[in-house]
């Protein structure tokens, strides 16, 4: 059974850094590419960036909101993606989903998702 | 690209017949996907690559359309299919991911 667990979310100032997690399992971690999303209370889906996986590059994209800010990372021994957090501001308040990407022939869906874990930015 | 639901608010009985819409501000080919989230929970794949459904789903959710107009179906609503309902596309260049504003299907 694919599972995805986020953690590391928390009441943080504005400014501050924080590194969330998500540890993966029930499929081979390493050969899926890994996406964050958030979504403030009350409002929608938006997306944070993907990193894909390393026989695609490992490399990242992000949203133009957080890019500069915020660094996806992985360790495919681990299992585990990471979504570090710089810089942070008051609308970055949201909960955050890990997910697994799903390739299809030209585009990425989302196919498994946590439960989410919620970072709060006081200013 | 720009993805926008309508209607906002769907409201229906057990049993009757959703139609949602996506119109795409551009072209997205057949490449636009359908999420359901209800309260409290995170959101789940139901349709990839406009008519595919995802593993699990039923089928009685089913999706159609190409280009910028999509609708996802919902042949006799379950108790359990009152949610909010997203519409996803992936643009290549730039890079990115986006959502509609999404249609809550609530009882009537």
């Amino acid at each position: 059974e694919v599972q995805l667990v986020e953690s590391g979310g928390g009441l943080v100032q504005a400014g501050r850094s924080l590194r969330l997690s998500c540890t993966a399992s029930g499929f081979t971690f390493g050969d899926y590419a890994m996406s964050w999303f958030r979504q403030a209370p009350g409002k929608g889906l938006e997306w944070v960036g993907f990193i894909r996986s390393k026989a695609s590059g490992g490399t990242t994209d992000y949203d133009a909101s957080v890019k500069g800010r915020f660094t996806i990372s992985r360790d495919d021994s681990k299992n585990i993606a990471y979504l570090q957090m710089n810089s942070l501001k008051t609308e970055d308040t949201a909960m955050y989903y890990c997910t697994r990407v799903l390739v299809t022939s030209s585009s990425s869906y989302f196919d498994y998702w946590g439960q989410g874990t919620l970072v709060s930015v006081s200013s | 690209i720009v993805l926008t639901q309508s209607p906002a608010t769907l409201s229906l009985s057990p049993g009757e017949r959703a139609t949602l819409s996506c119109r795409a501000s551009q072209s997205v080919s057949d490449y636009l996907g359908w999420y359901q989230q209800k309260p409290g929970q995170a959101p789940r794949l139901l349709i990839f690559d406009t008519s595919n459904r995802a593993t699990g789903i039923p089928a009685r959710f089913s999706g159609s359309g190409s280009g910028t107009d999509f609708t996802l179906t919902i042949s006799s609503l379950e108790p359990e299919d009152f949610a909010v309902y997203y519409c996803q596309q992936r643009s290549g260049w730039p890079p990115e991911v986006t959502f509609g504003g999404g249609t809550k299907v609530e009882i009537k």
